[in-house]
């Protein structure tokens, strides 16, 4: 069965600080990759995903991804966190012809200080 | 955008009473629907697949008997946690799916047996 990893559970930033959070999948074939926000008492919100194409993958509120086939990786980037990324994000994958059931990563929690 | 929501959001239960908690999709209809389980601090777990006129598709290790699943619409899906104990407290996520690899998800409901 797949898997993912994400390595960092609790992340602290100051404001205009970079952003990275790494994700890591165990599995062979073709996936599809996302992440997910849950800003505090709020419902997941789609970040960004990545189905094929250009590796680099931008989503909103200044997000992107990278996805690195050889290192099983796609890790979320922001060059510059605000105090309004404070929340949870989590990595998804979903393999190809796997009936859209998504595996999460454990999240990570992000704090962005003023 | 596609918006679910759940209902109730919160629920407090006494131990060996059965709990309903419905899921509906506001502005599109979702042949398929999933459940989920957020543990404190912990990921996401995936317990079923639930497919809009057919039987729910369950994950390994979740009881079906304990957790039913009810399809009854393209827009409604309903789990009820059956006998509940105070281990089935938790936090209960559903998603819908539109079709296009993306899921939304529900703000949650959080159960409670005493």
């Amino acid at each position: 069965a797949q898997s993912v990893s994400q390595h960092n559970h609790h992340v602290i930033l100051s404001e205009a600080a970079s952003l990275e959070l790494g994700c890591n999948y165990s599995y062979g074939g073709t996936v599809n990759l996302f992440w997910y926000v849950q800003y505090p008492g709020q419902h997941l919100q789609l970040l960004l995903k990545y189905f094929s194409g250009d590796p680099l993958v931008k989503g909103i509120k200044g997000f992107e991804a990278e996805f690195i086939k050889s290192k099983f990786s796609f890790n979320l980037r922001k060059p510059s966190v605000q105090w309004s990324d404070t929340a949870e994000y989590f990595c998804a994958v979903n393999p190809t012809g796997g009936g859209n059931k998504l595996t999460f990563g454990t999240g990570t929690q992000l704090k962005v200080e003023l | 955008g596609a918006v679910v929501s759940q209902h109730p959001s919160r629920v407090i239960c006494k131990s060996g009473t059965s709990v309903k908690i419905e899921c509906r999709s506001l502005d599109f209809q979702a042949t398929t629907m999933f459940w989920y389980r957020q543990f404190p601090k912990q990921s996401l777990m995936l317990m079923a697949t639930s497919n809009e006129g057919s039987k729910a598709t369950y994950e390994q290790g979740v009881e079906k008997d304990k957790f039913l699943i009810n399809h009854a619409s393209l827009t409604l899906s309903t789990l009820t946690v059956t006998s509940a104990h105070p281990e089935d407290s938790s936090f209960y996520i559903c998603s819908a799916f539109t079709g296009t690899y993306e899921q939304y998800f529900g703000p949650g409901t959080r159960l409670t047996v005493t």
